[in-house]
């Protein structure tokens, strides 16, 4: 059972290049989430997706766009890669809406420098 | 908005000894979730307990606890026995009941010395 998993682990891109994060999960769960990590500052919410055919913004959405590809797969897009935007990035997701039906699981990440 | 505040951008402590890492935060929500999440070195997301705003029993798990003070906002974890696997970057997190939308501190870094 894979869980949750992201695709690529590293990537380097130059500003002004675009690129897709993959993420899939296994579990049969509704909701999926893009989260990014800065030190200094925790994990911030990009974006999310309660259920298929859904996404809504998060705390951090601008220079972002997401795809609820169907139930399994949830992927964050970055049309113009900014060095703002070099980061670890972290998918996840849960079988409900809300944390009453359980907590997040993870990806293992993808770290994401922009030069 | 909820905000979560950890102001422990560090701590260490010796191998088998205690060490209580501090969370606050901030909501005019009446139900609500309480996390920690552990980060090793591995990058990994891990939960290591929860707490539900309407149960004023503390969440324990084996050597980790909470002190769950809802009139102070306060939410700090306890870890007992510390172990060298215990280093890690320790994340508090909260959720609102209805929201769907996870809220992080900016972490701790915890060292756990031999």
């Amino acid at each position: 059972n894979a869980g949750v998993t992201q695709t690529p682990k590293f990537q380097v891109l130059k500003t002004g290049q675009s690129m897709t994060l993959q993420c899939a999960q296994d579990m049969n769960h509704n909701s999926m989430y893009w989260y990014r990590q800065d030190p200094g500052m925790g994990l911030r919410l990009i974006y999310y997706s309660a259920s298929e055919g859904t996404t809504d913004k998060g705390e951090v959405p601008n220079g972002y766009n997401v795809s609820r590809l169907n139930k399994r797969e949830f992927s964050l897009r970055l049309e113009s890669a900014a060095p703002s935007q070099t980061s670890v990035y972290f998918c996840a997701s849960r079988p409900g809406r809300t944390a009453y039906s359980s907590p997040l699981h993870f990806g293992n990440g993808t770290r994401l420098t922009v030069t | 908005a909820q905000t979560v505040t950890q102001s422990q951008p560090e701590m260490s402590v010796q191998e088998a000894e205690t060490v209580t890492l501090s969370c606050t935060y901030d909501t005019s929500e009446s139900n609500y979730y309480l996390f920690w999440y552990k980060q090793p070195p591995s990058r990994q997301m891990i939960l290591v307990i929860r707490q539900e705003a309407y149960k004023q029993q503390n969440a324990t798990e084996n050597r980790f606890s909470v002190n769950f003070q809802k009139a102070a906002k306060s939410f700090s974890l306890k870890i007992s026995d510390s172990q060298l696997g215990d280093t890690a970057m320790y994340f508090c997190a909260f959720e609102g009941g209805n929201t769907g939308k996870l809220i992080f501190g900016q972490g701790t870094t915890l060292q756990v010395k031999p």
